[in-house]
């Protein structure tokens, strides 16, 4: 059981719009932590798609923006694509374990 | 170009050892926080271990602790990673990836594979 919660698949058709959440608690985001989000495609290593809740790095495209309230960070996906098809992890740090955490990953589906 | 690249991976029997490699270029080593991150056959993603510039400051996940040592070669623009007494649930890809200024993870390796299994 992951200590960022992230729903198991998420789904949507080519040019809609798709969030995904990824949900802690006061011992991570609560606390303040930041948020990254990583997209992994299929048989590759991951690779940095927003870095402390809200930033994009360098070629990632304005589609893909992320937010964090409370508990909670949610990444969302516009104009879908089909080359979007991939998991997506968050991550942040936990003051209770030490230890920096991901959540369980989602599977994102274009239909 | 920020490249990584990990070696060392492979088979090894319950009980045995392995020692891990990263290979770095293209960016400032000794000027980065380093990192390992694993991942079994079919989960999520796991972090294992980190390091600060100088290799001065280590933390690593519980259920590591005792068994993998983190370790970096600045003159040699090299990270490892050390694993001992290696269990069946220790089976991964292990990636390393460089630290960003926001502790985000902003370069990662391809990775390599480990296989514990008799």
């Amino acid at each position: 059981q992951s200590v960022l919660t992230q729903p198991p698949s998420v789904s949507g058709a080519p040019g809609q719009r798709v969030t995904m959440s990824c949900t802690g608690s006061s011992s991570n985001i609560g606390a303040g932590y930041d948020v990254h989000w990583y997209q992994q495609l299929p048989g590759t290593a991951p690779k940095l798609l927003i870095y402390a809740n809200n930033n994009r790095p360098s070629g990632v495209p304005d589609r893909f923006s992320g937010s964090k309230s409370g508990t909670s960070a949610s990444l969302a996906i516009t104009g879908l694509q089909a080359e979007d098809e991939a998991d997506y992890y968050c991550q942040s740090h936990d003051s209770s374990l030490s230890a920096w955490v991901f959540g369980g990953g989602t599977k994102l589906t274009v239909l | 170009e920020v490249q990584l690249v990990e070696s060392g991976g492979g088979l090894v029997q319950p009980g045995g050892s392995l020692r891990l490699s990263c290979a770095a270029s293209g960016f400032t080593f000794r000027s980065y926080w380093m990192t390992w991150v694993r991942q079994a056959p079919g989960k999520g993603l796991e972090w294992v271990a980190n390091i600060n510039q100088e290799g001065s400051e280590k933390h690593y996940v519980d259920f590591v602790k005792g068994r993998i040592t983190i370790s970096r070669d600045n003159a040699k623009n090299s990270l490892f990673l050390q694993m001992n007494s290696l269990r069946a649930e220790d089976t991964a890809v292990y990636y390393c990836a460089r630290v960003g200024n926001d502790h985000d993870y902003d370069f990662w390796g391809q990775g390599t594979l480990v296989t514990v299994s008799p």
